[in-house]
């Protein structure tokens, strides 16, 4: 089966860093995805993690272990425009099939 | 240029009404995606096409049927719907690493 869990709602100060987790059993692993989503609008995506380590982009890191079916998200200098969901997804061998979590819910706040 | 684009933004339909929803990409991508998103719950997927050929069809009522009339080009044909399908409906894209989501459209079906 696939299961991917994360935490359901975190909350984080302005200018502060917040690191969301996600673990993940899955048919499979091909690679793993976090987005990013403002209610109301499309998912926007983060990072893709392939290999274990950590993958940076400006405020946004990433970070996997396969072997541990691990990978967090970092979130650094935090900004109101921040609070958003962010879904963690998994590309399973099911060919071209992305397993989502449900979803963590970052509240940022002044 | 990661954009997928879809039109339109907000459709409202009854339930004895056709309606069709586009969804168009120009990076390439061989695979596209229809995903039913309710509020505060992750994308669901729905179909997968696959070098234009439908590879995935999550047991999605017959109500909702996809068409890829070419590579850049996903439609998704609505016929007699019920309320239950209010949703935002998203298209995505992929090739390797990253699917990429359209901005979605907005459906209520009254």
């Amino acid at each position: 089966g696939q299961n991917i869990d994360q935490p359901t709602e975190m909350t984080a100060t302005e200018g502060a860093i917040v690191q969301i987790n996600c673990t993940y059993q899955t048919s499979g692993f091909n690679g793993l995805f976090w987005y990013q989503q403002h209610a109301g609008e499309a998912p926007t995506f983060l990072s893709y993690n392939v290999l274990d380590g950590l993958e940076e982009k400006g405020r946004f890191s990433s970070f996997l272990s396969r072997s541990k079916g691990y990978s967090y998200l970092l979130l650094k200098e935090l900004q109101m425009k921040d609070s958003a969901s962010y879904l963690c997804a998994v590309w399973t061998e099911y060919g071209n099939k992305l397993v989502f979590g449900a979803g963590t819910i970052l509240r940022v706040k002044s | 240029d990661t954009e997928v684009t879809q039109t339109p933004k907000h459709l409202v339909m009854g339930m004895t009404n056709k309606k069709s929803l586009k969804c168009e990409q120009h990076m390439g991508h061989r695979a596209m995606y229809w995903y039913k998103q309710k509020a505060k719950k992750p994308p669901e997927l729905m179909f997968v096409y696959s070098y234009e050929k439908l590879s995935i069809n999550e047991s999605v009522p017959s109500r909702f049927s996809p068409e890829c009339p070419n590579s850049s080009l996903l439609n998704l044909h609505l016929h007699a719907l019920q309320p239950e399908d209010s949703a935002l409906y998203l298209c995505a894209s992929s090739q390797g690493g990253g699917q990429y989501f359209g901005p979605g459209t907005r459906l209520t079906v009254t």
